[in-house]
């Protein structure tokens, strides 16, 4: 059974510290992991996807890597700004490609200015 | 390209009550799959749709009901409501397996 766990559950850091968040998952047979944004409710927003066999992906200020070997995947947001502030989850798709995502629970990203 | 969109933005329903929800995908995915989030929890599987068919679901009793149309939107049906539906509802689209983009849910609160 997959489960996904993301820790810290919540974090507060001053403007312009770089940061990372963590991702860990039980099952290592992965098709992709997907990183989304969630502003107090609101939607999600897709951040990044990283397929199974690609080791990082990048957008603007953000680095996911995807280690499957540790069941392990971090996002890198560079240079902290209040707009970052928001809810960051992550998922992996269940059994197979593009069917269920199993969430972990979030960690609630707080930037000071 | 407007996105994923869902109807109606806010709800609020009496226990016992029936409920709809709505979800337009984004241009071009043929699947759409629907989850519940509770407050401070990630949102949880309730069922996928391609095709017109019901093809996973989750742990979700049978008040849970859905359909997707020809022209792929979806509804999401819920009866007999008890307060603990009361939850954000998030819909999302895909084409093929590939990534999920979410709408901006449908918020409901059953009193």
């Amino acid at each position: 059974k997959q489960e996904v766990t993301q820790i810290p559950a919540a974090l507060s850091v001053p403007e312009g510290e770089n940061l990372v968040l963590n991702c860990s998952f039980t099952d290592s047979a992965i098709y992709n992991l997907q990183w989304f944004r969630q502003d107090p409710g609101k939607g999600l927003t897709s951040l990044l996807l990283i397929q199974s066999s690609q080791r990082e992906q990048t957008s603007g200020r953000l680095n996911a890597s995807l280690d499957k070997s540790s069941g392990r995947s971090t996002l890198y947001i560079a240079a902290s700004q209040p707009g970052d502030s928001a809810t960051y989850l992550c998922a992996v798709p269940y059994y197979n490609q593009g069917g269920k995502l199993i969430f972990g629970q979030g960690t609630e990203l707080s930037v000071k200015p | 390209d407007a996105g994923v969109t869902q109807s109606p933005t806010h709800l609020i329903k009496t226990r016992g009550q029936q409920v709809t929800l709505r979800c337009s995908p984004k241009s071009g995915h043929d699947t759409v799959s629907w989850y519940q989030q509770a407050l401070g929890q990630g949102p949880q599987f309730i069922f996928q749709y391609y095709e017109e068919e019901e093809r996973q679901r989750g742990n979700f009793p049978d008040r849970f009901s859905g359909h997707q149309f020809p022209n792929y939107s979806s509804e999401l049906n819920v009866n007999a409501l008890l307060l603990g539906d009361s939850a954000l509802y998030l819909c999302a689209s895909s084409f093929s397996g590939a990534e999920a983009f979410f709408g901006q849910g449908t918020r409901l609160t059953v009193v």
